[in-house]
């Protein structure tokens, strides 16, 4: 496709239940990010692929956030069970670079609006 | 504290004011510098991106870092309604892996 594709681009979830949120990166692109992007705030990381291997999990905030990128190219984070803490947007974006891709390279997808209640 | 630090607004000007948004950080490894523009409901989008100090100018924006102070701005000239957004500072160390580190935004919104 022409961009970052994210689905579902909105989910409400009650507290305990698990989801699983997709992102399409830009064709051929290696590198894939997570980011999550609370009301008010800017987006915060949360990790980082090359091609399948995730390179940089430092930013996920508990054990209950998983995320994979088996064939390196579509991507799935998994909340397990979710808690109001979690609402936020969940921004993915992708780069055409490997190692160490400068800022100009990285593009946004429009975000997955995950609401617990 | 923040590793980036911004003021979010709100901020209101009319048509066609220069607008001024700042950021502040705190780690001298930051060596890349971003400005992203995001629209209510959507990712944010790069605007401007500078490495190291000085100044770039592209149309009506203007970004300026100053590695010394550790401040960096994103000036607006002639600013229509359609700026109207958040706008997002974004910092990149050179030794990570493409994280980016944001300020929280600055929501900006231009009256005509």
């Amino acid at each position: 496709g022409a961009g970052v594709s994210q689905s579902p681009r909105y989910k409400v979830a009650k507290r305990g239940q698990d989801v699983a949120l997709r992102c399409d990166p830009i064709s051929g692109h290696v590198s894939l990010f997570w980011y999550q992007q609370a009301l008010g705030q800017g987006p915060e990381f949360l990790t980082y692929f090359q091609n399948e291997a995730q390179l940089d999990k430092s930013g996920l905030p508990s054990d209950r956030f998983f995320a994979e990128r088996p064939e390196g190219s579509v991507s799935t984070l998994k909340i397990q069970r979710t808690q109001q803490e979690d609402s936020a947007v969940y921004l993915c974006a992708s780069s055409d670079r490997g190692l160490n891709p400068s800022g100009n390279t990285i593009y946004f997808g429009e975000g997955s609006w995950l609401t617990v209640v | 504290q923040k590793e980036v630090e911004q003021d979010p607004g709100p901020l209101s000007v009319p048509e066609g004011a220069i607008v001024s948004l700042n950021c502040t950080y705190s780690n001298s490894a930051f060596q890349y510098f971003m400005w992203y523009r995001q629209y209510s409901r959507k990712g944010p989008e790069l605007l401007m991106y500078t490495y190291s100090s000085g100044n770039k100018e592209d149309g009506r924006f203007t970004a300026q870092v100053d590695k010394s102070s550790k401040y960096i701005s994103l000036f607006i000239r002639d600013s229509q309604p359609s700026d109207s957004a958040t706008y997002l500072c974004a910092m990149k160390r050179g030794s990570t892996l493409g994280r980016l580190y944001f300020g929280r935004g600055t929501q900006l919104t231009v009256w005509p």
